[in-house]
């Protein structure tokens, strides 16, 4: 099965900064990638698909990026309403699989 | 409006069975691949089974693999899992999405299933 590794595990940053944060594949998966923010207590909710493609009513300050094996998701302005935790998830082939994802809190 | 609900959890002896439901509405059921993805209360998500249109590519994860099975009924715009061999690690909140390109775009609220004895 693919593994994705995302780091970081947890990261603290301020009102306004850009945060990034990476997804890195066990091996190569082409643009078959998404991203979804959850927060507790709610079903996740997609923010990117085949890596850089926002999906609709996602907030502009979200972007996607990467191919092949590296893949990474920013935030370019953190709002309050962003806390939560970020997972990637691989599409390329069954089994599918999640990152571990990345926790998000406001500084 | 896209709905899916989920129904079937419960508390289940392990070894035991339950069959899961989603039921969909608010959009043409059988143009989409529909997931299961569990998630164990506080953990990350764990993608469990997909299937296609018409049930001709189905995947599951390789904990599952030969003790639950995935399948659809178009007519009832539903989407079932069928859970055998129950293990103390498949409790989880289970949910169902249906996908879109590679990703899944809408989800359900869950439905908890407990194994324990």
């Amino acid at each position: 099965a693919i593994q994705l590794t995302q780091s970081p595990s947890s990261l603290s940053a301020s009102v306004g900064d850009r945060v990034s944060f990476t997804c890195r594949a066990s091996q190569g998966i082409s643009n078959s990638l998404a991203w979804y923010q959850q927060k507790p207590g709610r079903a996740p909710n997609l923010l990117v698909y085949d890596a850089s493609n926002l999906e609709d009513g996602v907030p502009t300050r979200f972007s996607g990026s990467g191919s092949g094996t590296d893949f990474t998701l920013t935030i370019s302005s953190l709002q309050p309403e962003d806390v939560a935790t970020y997972y990637c998830q691989q599409f390329n082939a069954y089994p599918l699989t999640f990152g571990g994802g990345t926790k998000v809190e406001i500084k | 409006d896209v709905q899916l609900v989920e129904s079937g959890g419960g508390v289940v002896r392990p070894g035991g069975s339950l069959r899961l439901s989603c039921e969909a509405s608010g959009f043409t059921f059988d143009d989409y691949v529909m997931h299961w993805v569990r998630q164990v209360p506080g953990k990350g998500l764990e993608w469990v089974s997909a299937i296609n249109w018409n049930g001709g590519s189905i995947g599951y994860a390789d904990s599952v693999k030969g003790r639950f099975t995935v399948s659809r009924d178009n007519a009832k715009n539903s989407l079932y899992l069928q859970m055998n061999s129950l293990r103390v690690e498949d409790t989880a909140l289970y949910y169902c999405a249906r996908g879109h390109y590679s990703g899944s775009s809408h989800w359900g609220q869950g439905t908890l299933v407990t194994v324990s004895s």
